[in-house]
């Protein structure tokens, strides 16, 4: 069971646009900790896609973009390309645990 | 280019150690915190530890407290995790990574990640 909670699953047709939630509690982001998102493409490891929020690290393609209010967050990808097929997660950082956290996980599937 | 390179990974029986190290260029590593994060076969990604640049604090996820030690070596560039009273469930892929310069820590760059295997 992880601290913030993603769908296990989502999937989008090549060009549409898809959302994956992220859901923590009062002593994540509900605190005010930002929440970051990693790529991780099948048999490889994980790459850091949004940082604080909504920011982009240089490379990653303006159709990922990141949000956040209260308790949850979210990562919107638009234009879906088959190569965008991965697993997604999010983390941040919990004051009552004294470490990061990281979600589940969301396997995206182009279909 | 920043490069993040683990070593040590492999089979080991229940109770037993490993050391896992990780060489580190590219980047100035003396300037940076650093971590171990893990990754159980075809589960999540799951932080294990980090460790201050000087390394003078040091911080684990509660599963391994008391078992893991995170330490580092500034001379050498070099990240290292000791492993002992290993169990099943440290069964893991263990990625080095960069802590990012962020309010919120995060990763900003991976190693390839080395393989942890317990069983007997």
């Amino acid at each position: 069971q992880s601290v913030l909670t993603q769908p296990p699953s989502v999937s989008g047709a090549p060009g549409q646009r898809v959302t994956i939630s992220c859901t923590g509690s009062s002593s994540n982001i509900g605190a005010g900790y930002d929440v970051h998102w990693y790529q991780q493409l099948p048999g490889t490891a994980p790459k850091l896609l949004i940082y604080g929020n909504n920011n982009r690290p240089s490379g990653v393609p303006d159709r990922f973009s990141g949000s956040k209010s209260g308790t949850s967050a979210s990562l919107a990808i638009t234009g879906l390309q088959a190569e965008d097929e991965a697993d997604y997660y999010c983390q941040s950082y919990d004051s009552s645990l004294s470490g990061w956290v990281f979600g589940g996980g969301t396997k995206l599937t182009v279909l | 280019e920043v490069q993040l390179v683990e070593s040590g990974g492999g089979l080991v029986q229940p109770g037993g150690s490993l050391r896992l190290s990780c060489a580190a260029s590219g980047f100035t590593f003396s300037s940076y915190w650093m971590s171990w994060v893990r990754q159980a076969p075809g589960k999540g990604l799951e932080w294990v530890a980090n460790i201050k640049q000087d390394g003078s604090e040091k911080y684990y996820v509660d599963s391994v407290k008391g078992r893991f030690t995170i330490s580092r070596d500034n001379a050498k560039n070099s990240l290292y995790l000791q492993m002992n009273s290993l169990r099943a469930e440290d069964t893991a892929v263990y990625y080095c990574a960069r802590d990012g310069q962020t309010v919120t820590p995060s990763v900003d760059y991976w190693g390839q990640g080395t393989l942890v295997t317990v069983s007997s």
